[in-house]
């Protein structure tokens, strides 16, 4: 199975300030199709996940465009360029190239300082 | 409204089984595969099994091979996940989820909680 390895697993932020998260994968993500299959989701308090970016750098519908994604092979990074309030969640990468399992990241926990 | 909505969790002993539903509304539920994932207390998300768009495959995670079977009534617009010889470590919120790999559609119902306790 994948491993997937985020860091940090917290991430004290002010707002208006960037953030970043790191997203490692055990092996190249790079499928037969030569797509890479990504996938960086958001869970707010009390909500269900959302997903914000697939294939790597695509965001979904209405993602505000302060989210972007970026990486290849095994590295991969969520940024967010002005960080607000609603933007306090747990954050999850997971990859869907090798499969089955789907596998996801541990979960970083975003806070406001 | 393009939504899922699970039902049927609730509290189980060990050793006994519950169904959950997850009912599509709002767009082609037919076109999609349809994953369950679910979460415990204060823990990350875990996927456990997806079915295709028309139920011709199916995959496990190895925690639950054997024991959980997911099915679809694409007729009905609904999802199943058979739970049999349920443990304690299978409790959590089970949300189903479908979306496309290649395109921004992307969907989740809003969970649906399951607790194995005697």
């Amino acid at each position: 199975d994948v491993v997937m390895t985020q860091s940090p697993l917290s991430l004290p932020v002010t707002l208006g300030q960037p953030a970043s998260i790191s997203c490692r994968s055990s092996q190249s993500l790079v499928y037969s199709d030569g797509n890479t299959y990504l996938n960086w989701f958001q869970q707010r308090p009390g909500q269900s996940p959302r997903r914000l970016i697939y294939k790597v750098s695509n965001r979904d519908s209405g993602v505000p465009d302060r989210f972007s994604g970026s990486g290849s092979g095994t590295d991969f990074t969520l940024r967010i360029s002005r960080v607000e309030a609603e933007d306090v969640g747990v954050y999850y990468c997971m990859q869907a190239t090798h499969w089955p399992p789907w596998t996801f990241g541990q979960g970083t926990k975003v806070e406001i300082k | 409204q393009v939504q899922l909505v699970e039902s049927g969790g609730g509290v189980v002993q060990p050793g006994r089984s519950l169904r959950l539903s997850c009912a599509a509304s709002g767009f082609s539920f037919s076109s999609y595969g349809i994953h369950w994932v679910r979460q415990a207390p204060g823990k990350g998300l875990e996927w456990v099994t997806v079915i295709t768009h028309d139920g011709s495959k199916k995959y496990y995670a190895d925690s639950v091979k054997g024991r959980f079977t997911i099915s679809r009534d694409n007729s009905k617009n609904t999802l199943y996940l058979q739970m049999n010889s349920l443990r304690a470590e299978d409790t959590a919120v089970y949300y189903c989820w479908g979306s496309s790999s290649e395109s921004p559609f992307d969907i989740w119902g809003q969970g649906t909680m399951v607790t194995v306790s005697s």
